[in-house]
This record gives C-alpha cells, structure tokens and sequence, in this order.
C-alpha cells in the first residue's frame, strides 16, 4: 500500500520570506502523479500544484515550487514571498493505479508579519 | 464554471438515525469520490465512481456505509445507524479522468450526538 508521510505538523514563515514543506511517499508503482493541496480554515480543499512521476523537470504555479526527487521519493513544496493568504494546512497527496488519493497528515503553515 | 457543491453544509443527527449526503461535481467530469476528514484518522478515501463501471468501495468503513452515483452525474452518500464515531467532515471530489486533478467541494460537516 502507498503511504505519504509529513514530518512537520507546524511550520512558521514571516510575511515575504520563503518556506519549504517536506513531503515523502513510499510506492513500488512507477506511473503516479503527485499533489499539494491547501486547505484554509474554510476547510475548502484547494490544488496547489500537480507532478507527473515520469516527468523529471519539477513542476511550478507563480509564487509555488516543488522539489520533486524521484529516487528519494520525496515531494517537498516551495512557497516564495509568503503572504498572509497562504496561512492554511497542507496537504501533500499522491495517485496512482488506484485513482484515490492518499493523504498525508498535513502540515499546518503560518504566516506572521 | 460551477464548482463542486455538497449539500447540506452541516448536519446533525441523532444515533442511530440515517442521514444522506449530497454531491453534485463539475458537469462533464467522469470520476467522483467520497473523503471522510476526521480529527483522529485524517483524510480517508471513501469511494470511487468512474463513469459507468463498477465502484471501488474499498475504503468503506461498514456496511452501514453506502453510495449511488445516479446517472453519472449526482451523487449521494448514506450512513445508515449514524454512529457517534462517523462525526466527520465528508468531502467530495471529481476530476476529468484517473491521474487528473481532483477539485473538492465544501464539504459536509457531519455531528452524531
């Protein structure tokens, strides 16, 4: 089964600054797609960004960034020139031949002045 | 266009009574899923709809569980005997096909007293 882990519950960052959230994921498949999704307190899921496995250049949407690192399989997110906005749980996700998501336990992120 | 919409926004039941959960995804979009967000297990895949072939129920959690898509489109969720353990948040999601990204609704926030 796959698994998605998260090792950091909570996360600060000033206002502007830049912050990275870890992601890892265990899979013996080889076609799979991963993801980052942003949940506010409106608790609204909301997709941040989306990787292919088979593409090797990392994927980015403005201000949001992922290392992905295939071997390692881990699938962190960049967030540059934090803004108030972006102060939610994330939550990094994968699918593959199954078509559900998994689920990581989250990463709540705050953003101070 | 129209988002995922989930109806109602919140309920609270009884023990024991049956409720039904509505969700209605983004016209056009073939795969529907069920998540249960709950404090203590996080997020859990429920079911998966894909077009007319049979549901992937393997993350039902009883059968007291139950789901129908009707007509490829709307979709209803059934707890039957509500248990104070299926306090949750029940979120559904649909995406264009497998591997694509999927786009959540609102939510239905789900109180057993």
């Amino acid at each position: 089964a796959q698994t998605v882990t998260q090792s950091q519950p909570e996360m600060s960052v000033q206002e502007a600054e830049t912050v990275t959230l870890s992601c890892t994921y265990d899979t013996s498949e080889s076609d799979y797609y991963l993801f980052w999704y942003k949940q506010p307190p409106s608790r609204q899921m909301i997709l941040v960004i989306r990787q292919e496995a088979y593409k090797q250049q990392n994927a980015t949407e403005n201000r949001f960034s992922v290392n992905f690192q295939k071997a390692a399989k881990s699938f962190s997110l960049k967030i540059s020139d934090s803004q108030l906005g972006d102060a939610a749980m994330y939550f990094c996700a994968y699918t593959g031949t199954a078509s559900k998501l998994t689920f990581g336990t989250g990463t709540r992120l705050q953003v101070t002045l | 266009g129209a988002g995922v919409s989930q109806s109602p926004s919140n309920k609270v039941t009884e023990k024991g009574k049956d409720v039904e959960l509505r969700c209605d995804p983004i016209s056009g979009h073939t795969a529907l899923y069920w998540y249960r967000q709950s404090l203590g297990q996080g997020l859990e895949f429920l079911i998966y709809f894909q077009g007319n072939s049979a549901p992937d129920k393997s993350g039902l959690p009883s059968d007291r569980f139950s789901a129908e898509r009707t007509g490829g489109s709307v979709s209803t969720l059934t707890i039957q005997r509500t248990q104070q353990e299926d306090s949750a948040v029940y979120l559904c999601a649909s995406s264009v096909h497998r591997g694509s990204e999927q786009y959540f609704g609102p939510g239905t926030r789900l109180t057993v007293t």
